[in-house]
């Protein structure tokens, strides 16, 4: 069945650990992104990407970074992580950015401890 | 002011109400305009794109006022299973904002 597939489901983490949070996707969608939500605070964007070997920074960045070696996979790496970023994590795709709709995966509970 | 407004809720409702959620934005080169449906601690789904002229699926209607710059989500004969949160997402220019979400409680 066509769509996107998160991995772990969920983890709990040391905090100053390194994470990273796997995304694939077989739509063969151009554009691809990272969310984080937290209760009261709706979904933020972390990084998008439009298309593969490029990447941009969303609305809360700092603590994450992502990389675009192909169209499938869009990795969120957390180079040491803080309390803070205890969160649901999605990722999502897009035929592009900017007019077309998001399709979600199932998301990845992360907590650091 | 907010780029993207929704009322956070919630709309408490019986079974067979009919329910309205509105949602503001405040781009008005906005080009594209959906409705999501996120059930708790699940990803969201969409629900429906909403188009200029309005546009229906079953019980639910979506219409968009530019000239007020907001859309509009209208649930008839409401069901339990429609209990969720709606996020409105509005885009333009290679951007695109999500609404906080507004929830939906509906009760037998």
């Amino acid at each position: 069945i066509a769509g996107i597939t998160q991995a772990p489901t969920s983890q709990i983490l040391a905090a100053g650990r390194r994470m990273t949070l796997r995304c694939t996707q077989d739509m063969r969608h151009n554009a691809m992104y990272w969310y984080r939500q937290d209760l009261g605070l709706g979904l933020r964007l972390i990084h998008y990407s439009n298309t593969a070997g490029t990447t941009g920074k969303g609305e809360v960045p700092d603590g994450y970074s992502v990389s675009r070696a192909n169209t499938d996979d869009f990795p969120l790496t957390l180079a040491s992580a803080v309390p803070s970023q205890t969160s649901v994590y999605f990722c999502a795709s897009s035929r592009d950015r900017g007019t077309s709709p998001l399709h979600f995966g199932n998301g990845t509970r992360l907590t650091v401890t | 002011r907010k780029e993207v407004e929704q009322d956070p809720g919630p709309f408490n409702v019986p079974e067979g109400a009919t329910v309205a959620f509105n949602c503001t934005y405040s781009n008005s080169a906005s080009q594209s305009f959906f409705w999501y449906r996120q059930d708790c601690r699940k990803e969201p789904k969409l629900l429906m794109s909403v188009y200029s002229s309005g546009n229906e699926d079953g019980r639910f209607t979506a219409q968009l006022n530019r000239a007020s710059q907001y859309i509009s989500l209208l649930i008839r004969d409401s069901k339990l299973s429609d209990s969720a949160t709606y996020l409105c997402v509005v885009t333009g220019f290679q951007k695109l904002v999500f609404g906080t979400g507004t929830r939906l409680l509906v009760s037998p």
